[in-house]
Parts: C-alpha cells; sequence; structure tokens
C-alpha cells in the first residue's frame, strides 16, 4: 500500500512564475492538509481539503490556493512566487474526524525560487 | 493561543544512552492531541508516538515513550537505548479536532558512536 506521494520532489521557478505540486494521499484517506517548512523551521499549516473544499487555512496570502479532486488527490498552486515561498512543501493526508490521529506525510516537495 | 515550545536546538546523545526530549504546549481547549514526529535529512516527516488529552496512561510505541504531564502542560518524548540511526529533527506537534497540526521549531538529535 503505497503511503503518501508529492511530486514533484525538487522544483526551481523564478520570482514571479507559478507553481503547482501535487499530492496524492494514503489508501483509504479523505482529507489533505498541506504545510510550508522554511529551513530550521518547523512545518506551518496552509490549508486543508475535505469533500473538495476548503475547510480550514492558515495565516498564507491568497497567492497560495488549492483543489481537491473526487479521487482526494490534492494541488497546492502558488502564484506571483516570492524568493520567501522558498521552502520544503509537505503534504499530509488522513481520514477525516480522527484528529489527525492516523496523519502520514508525504516526502515533500523542495521549492527554491530565484 | 496555541503554541508549542521546544526548548532545545539540539542535542548531542551517546549511542544506547537514554534521551529526553522536553516540548511543553500551551492551550485552552480540553480536547486536544499531541504528537511526536522524526524527520530525516530526506524531509518526509515520520509519525512517533500520539498521545490525547483524555489519555491517563502515558503512550509508549517500542523505544519511544511519551512523558505526559498534563497540568504542567508538558509532553517530553522519551528514546530509550538511542541508535546511530535516532539522529534527525524531531518535532512536538498539537492538533484539534478535524483542525490543523502545530508544530515547535524542533530539536536536532545527534547520537554520537
Amino acid at each position: 500500500d503505497a503511503g503518501v506521494t508529492q511530486s514533484p520532489t525538487h522544483l526551481i521557478k523564478t520570482r514571479g512564475q507559478q507553481v503547482t505540486l501535487r499530492c496524492s494521499p494514503k489508501s483509504g484517506h479523505d482529507t489533505v492538509s498541506w504545510y510550508q517548512q522554511a529551513l530550521g523551521q518547523g512545518p506551518q499549516f496552509i490549508f486543508q481539503y475535505y469533500e473538495e473544499e476548503e475547510r480550514q487555512r492558515g495565516n498564507f496570502p491568497d497567492r497560495f490556493s488549492g483543489h481537491q479532486f473526487p479521487n482526494y488527490s490534492s494541488e497546492l498552486n502558488v502564484n506571483a512566487l516570492l524568493l520567501g515561498d522558498s521552502a520544503l512543501y509537505l503534504c499530509a493526508s488522513s481520514p477525516w474526524g480522527l484528529m489527525n490521529t492516523e496523519a502520514f506525510f508525504g516526502q515533500g516537495t523542495r521549492l527554491t525560487v530565484v | 493561543a496555541q503554541k508549542i515550545t521546544q526548548t532545545q536546538p539540539g542535542m548531542f546523545v551517546q549511542e544506547k544512552e537514554a534521551v529526553t526530549l522536553d516540548c511543553t504546549y500551551d492551550t485552552s481547549d480540553q480536547s486536544y492531541g499531541l504528537f511526536w514526529y522524526k524527520q530525516p535529512s530526506s524531509g518526509e516527516m515520520i509519525f512517533l508516538i500520539y498521545q490525547g488529552s483524555y489519555d491517563e496512561q502515558n503512550a509508549t510505541e517500542g523505544r519511544y515513550s511519551l512523558n505526559f504531564q498534563k497540568a504542567r502542560k508538558s509532553a517530553n518524548l522519551v528514546i530509550s537505548a538511542s541508535q546511530l540511526g535516532d539522529s534527525a529533527m524531531y518535532f512536538c506537534a498539537m492538533s484539534f479536532r478535524d483542525d490543523k497540526i502545530i508544530f515547535g521549531k524542533g530539536t536536532r538529535l545527534h547520537i554520537l558512536p
């Protein structure tokens, strides 16, 4: 059984460009959350998707948007990239309503903005 | 405010010794979950152990145990008989029903041979 898979693993973009990151949740999980982890910091919550809707959102600007598909996979889109968006982006999947007790994380996408 | 504090940025421990990683938290919610994750240099966040706020017994998972002191809002991780493969970043985290996971800043653990 595959766990949470993210693609791509590494990405280099130029300031002002747009980027899309992808996440496939663990089998049986219907909730996907995205986190941004800057170098030397703990992950910061971006948003959470369940039933194809954004359910919770952290303190991130509207440049960060997402989508969840009927098969529960998800995308994170970032527009007008800034140098400060360089980070490891982690996707976590879990079954809805279990307080993340069965949350699993992907290996992350390392985004570098130059 | 909901917050996780890890006061040890880095620790060096001799192989086979036990190690305690400190974590304190702040919340006014009565129902919450506490986690510890391990993050090796590859980046993946690996779940280690979970403690629910209503659980009276301390959680244990193999060599990992969580020393939960609710009145002190403390959730320290204890790793017994440390191994070289335990070298990694360790994050304490807190979650609420159907909500985000809040992470601390982490502790980098180095196991010395």
